[in-house]
């Protein structure tokens, strides 16, 4: 079944202690994004990466870190979270993305909800 | 920034009614997108809709773009309790490596 895997799916931690959300899709697709989602707000973009080892910003990449060492792996670290980041984040993947933007459509995740006390 | 707009946020009807849902956006895209979110969960892609299009179906769904308005609408006809949901429009513009997602309609349809 074609899918996009996070874990964990729920997460309390405290300020300071460095986390790690897991990304992973099984549907070669090479175009992977973080996304976080605060009420009012809609989805806001953290980061995306277009390949392996080809990565860049989002709207909103303070205080997060990705990498893409391999092509079906995206986790979103943070190094040292905050109470303000307390949100529900998801990954998606797509299969590809071309000059005129994304033109397929996004695979998303379940979700990790994630409070920073 | 926000570039799609929903309205209306929150939407109840009767199932059986049709449920509208509409969108703007403010600069030019490529295509736009319609997503469904379960209560917490993650989105489903609905439709896709390009810029060069005007109004594509999907089974009980269909969309319209009016790229001269920057407005898209999202059409549900004989609603189910199991379209309770909150949709999202996303648009996809020329260049940008990222869709921009509006802050969601509610929709509840009550059985």
């Amino acid at each position: 079944e074609a899918q996009v895997t996070q874990n964990p799916r729920y997460l309390i931690t405290v300020t300071g202690k460095k986390l790690t959300v897991t990304c992973s899709q099984n549907m070669n697709h090479e175009y992977m994004s973080w996304y976080r989602q605060d009420p009012g707000l809609g989805l806001r973009q953290i980061y995306y990466s277009m390949n392996v080892e080809v990565t860049d910003k989002g709207d909103v990449p303070e205080g997060y870190k990705v990498s893409r060492k391999e092509k079906r792996n995206f986790p979103l670290i943070l190094e040292s979270p905050s109470p303000n980041q307390t949100s529900l984040y998801f990954c998606a993947s797509s299969l590809k993305i071309s000059g005129g933007g994304l033109n397929t459509e996004a695979f998303f995740g379940q979700g990790t909800r994630l409070t920073v006390v | 920034s926000q570039q799609g707009e929903e309205d209306p946020q929150a939407l109840s009807i009767q199932e059986g009614e049709n449920a509208t849902m509409n969108c703007s956006y403010k600069t030019s895209i490529n295509n736009l997108q319609w997503y469904r979110q379960n209560s917490g969960r993650g989105l489903v892609h609905l439709i896709l809709i390009r810029s060069n299009e005007r109004e594509k179906h999907s089974g009980r769904l269909r969309v319209t773009l009016d790229t001269s308005k920057k407005s898209s609408s999202l059409l549900i006809t004989a609603s189910r309790a199991a379209d309770t949901a909150s949709y999202f429009c996303a648009t996809a513009r020329t260049g940008r490596r990222a869709l921009t997602f509006g802050s969601g309609t509610r929709l509840q349809v009550q059985p």
